[in-house]
């Protein structure tokens, strides 16, 4: 069964600092893709950015990108020039093959931006 | 627009009593889930549906059960054997096989035992 951590429960930071998040995950699959999801007070989830395994390059998405290393199972996001509008949970999530059977999430962490 | 409707929002239970929450999608996808989120756990899997009229078993799935009658719905029944029924229920969606290009997510649903 694959497993997702998340070691930090929340993180504060001042507007326009730069933040990391930090992920590990456990599989012995070598097809998978990795998620961060986003969910602001509203509850509602959005998809942040995702890294394919098959893929070396990190993926990057605006203000958002991600370091992914693989031998490590490490997949940490960073925010750059962080917004208050930032300021939610942030779920790493995990799926392998084609991703029908569902996501695996970690426990989150809550990000706070500071004004 | 396209997108999964979750009904109610707030759902109030008495202990006992079995309560159904409803998704609807119209984004044309035939894999739906649902999963419950809890303070400080993070989002855990209880049932999913690849095709009609077949679903199976996530990680926490005992007290709850489900159907899968049409492709735009995929109803959740939380029993009365669920022991902490309590949450927040959120409901998904995904193309199968491309279910790595990201799951959409409806508004969810609390759920409070009284």
């Amino acid at each position: 069964a694959q497993t997702v951590t998340q070691s930090q429960p929340e993180m504060s930071v001042q507007e326009a600092e730069t933040v990391t998040l930090s992920c590990t995950y456990d599989t012995s699959e070598n097809n998978y893709y990795l998620f961060w999801y986003k969910q602001p007070p509203s509850r509602q989830m959005i998809l942040v950015i995702r890294q394919e395994a098959y893929k070396q390059q990190n993926a990057t998405e605006n203000r958002f990108s991600v370091n992914f290393q693989k031998a490590a199972k490490s997949f940490s996001l960073k925010i750059s020039d962080s917004q208050l509008g930032d300021t939610a949970m942030y779920f790493c999530a995990f799926t392998s093959g084609g991703g029908a059977d569902g996501l695996t999430f970690g426990k989150g962490t809550h990000l706070i931006i500071q004004p | 627009d396209g997108g999964i409707t979750q009904s109610p929002k707030y759902l109030f239970r008495k202990e006992g009593q079995n309560v159904t929450l409803s998704c609807e999608q119209n984004l044309n996808h035939d894999a739906m889930y649902w999963y419950r989120q809890d303070p400080g756990q993070g989002l855990r899997l209880i049932y999913y549906s690849q095709i009609v009229n077949d679903f199976q078993k996530g990680d926490i799935a005992e007290g709850y059960s489900v159907s899968r009658e049409k492709k735009e719905s995929f109803p959740l029944t939380v029993t009365s054997a669920q022991k902490n029924p309590t949450a927040f229920y959120l409901c998904a969606s995904s193309v199968p096989g491309q279910g790595a290009f990201g799951y959409t997510f409806g508004s969810g649903t609390r759920l409070t035992v009284v």
